[in-house]
């Protein structure tokens, strides 16, 4: 147990829809990692949020977009759906600006029909 | 650019040892992590390596060489358990940044057999 926390575990959505995921960082981390994985592939860097702001992002449209709060709990929003959307949503949190081990929560798992 | 690489799958026999390698090519390396991932679970953290050499945590032992782009992780004493996927990932800090992105191989799926 990370004591890292995401919701919802799983979700259905349809093409063109929107979804919001959550996440609940480690007691103490204000940084918040969040990473896009298909099936059978490794974790890919969407963005990072340190302190509310957007810090830093992979190659991901701007579809995808992110809010940290001031309890350093953070939403990643997809717009637009696509199939390829399809995949496990991870969050990590870790202490000061990402510089530290990142503890990664359970996942939500997204599938876009 | 950036690029990870992994053996996609191995097998081993239960009680054995068994050596993960990886090897990477990126650009502001600050670290090299494994992870284990259980299907359907979150990446669990296993060791960090930031300095050439040996890292030892009980069973898992994690080695990096940074001239060579070069780590494996080594697991002693297989348990049935100890089938995962295992995630080499090298964290990459941006120039004029201190955005700590992790980058991730595909993993290598172990199967552990009695």
């Amino acid at each position: 147990e990370t004591g890292v926390t995401q919701s919802p575990t799983h979700l259905i959505k349809t093409r063109g829809q929107q979804v919001t995921l959550r996440c609940s960082s480690q007691s103490g981390h204000n940084t918040v990692s969040w990473y896009q994985q298909a099936l059978g592939q490794g974790p890919q860097f969407i963005f990072q949020y340190y302190r509310e702001e957007e810090n830093g992002r992979g190659n991901f449209p701007p579809r995808f977009s992110g809010l940290q709060f001031p309890n350093y709990s953070s939403e990643l929003n997809v717009n637009a759906l696509e199939l390829d959307d399809s995949a496990l949503y991870l969050c990590a949190s870790s202490l000061h600006s990402g510089k530290e081990t990142q503890y990664f929560g359970p996942g939500t798992r997204l599938l876009v029909l | 650019g950036q690029n990870i690489d992994q053996p996609t799958e191995m097998t081993a026999t239960e009680g054995a040892i068994v050596q993960i390698n990886c090897t990477y090519q990126t650009s502001g390396f600050n670290g090299l992590f494994w992870y284990q991932q259980h299907a359907g679970e979150a990446p669990t953290f296993l060791s960090y390596n930031v300095l050439d050499g040996l890292e030892e945590k009980g069973r898992f032992s994690s080695f990096l060489s940074r001239s060579k782009g070069y780590s494996y992780l080594l697991l002693k004493e297989l348990q049935m358990k100890d089938s995962a996927s295992y995630l080499c990932a090298v964290r990459a800090l941006s120039e004029g940044s201190n955005t700590g992105k992790l980058i991730f191989g595909q993993g290598t799926t172990l199967q552990v057999k009695p």
